[in-house]
């Protein structure tokens, strides 16, 4: 069964204050690998997709990393408009039609 | 530029009440999905249409059936509601056209069963 484990379930760093999201996962086969960014109320942003391990994408302060076991999600100097639930999901080769989904990182950047 | 339309935003229904919730895409999109978001557990896929006339189960079908109406739209309705269905609902299409094989989602309809 495929599976994603995020850590931790809520951060809250100062403004400024590096950190890292962690998502594990368990796949047959990896297709992708998903970043999304939801805020209150509303539904899920695309971030990222990565496809192989080694592989390293980057938007304004985050950057997310992929091995074959586990993404990184990496906040550089964050904003409090940072501040947002954060999502990994994986598609499976199998399972090519869906998305599973970790429970998110809740992340609180305070001013 | 709407992308995925979702409605109504929220709904409040008793007990063994009936509704349908309603999805639209403006993109294109062939493959469409429903999901449930309850805290702690994520997102759920509860059913998903590869292409219009098509439709298959996901992790949580039970007490919902959906309705893949014509490419643009897809609905999802609940037949006799229970408090357990208390959830935020969200669509999605995917963007499997382009290789990118990305999904978009909308706004999320919140809905609470008494």
């Amino acid at each position: 069964e495929d599976q994603v484990t995020q850590s931790p379930e809520a951060l809250r760093l100062q403004e400024g204050e590096s950190s890292s999201l962690n998502c594990s996962y368990t796949v047959s086969g990896l297709r992708g690998l998903f970043w999304y960014r939801q805020d209150p109320g509303k539904g899920p942003e695309f971030l990222f997709t990565l496809y192989s391990a080694g592989e390293e994408k980057e938007k304004e302060r985050l950057k997310a990393t992929l091995t074959k076991k586990e993404s990184f999600l990496h906040i550089t100097a964050p904003k409090p408009e940072d501040s947002a639930t954060y999502l990994c999901a994986v598609q499976a080769v199998l399972g090519a039609q869906k998305l599973v989904f970790g429970q998110g990182t809740r992340l609180t950047i305070n001013p | 530029n709407a992308g995925v339309t979702q409605t109504p935003k929220f709904q409040v229904l008793k007990t063994g009440q009936s509704m349908t919730l309603q999805c639209a895409q403006d993109m294109n999109h062939n493959s469409m999905y429903w999901y449930r978001q309850d805290p702690g557990m994520g997102l759920r896929l509860i059913y998903y249409s590869a292409s219009e006339g098509t439709t298959d189960k996901g992790e949580v079908p039970n007490g919902y059936n959906v309705s893949r109406l014509n490419k643009r739209e897809f609905s999802l309705r609940l037949e006799s509601a229970a408090p357990s269905q208390t959830s935020v609902y969200f669509c999605a299409s995917r963007d499997r056209e382009s290789g990118k094989n990305i999904q978009y989602f909308g706004a999320g309809t919140r809905l609470s069963v008494l």
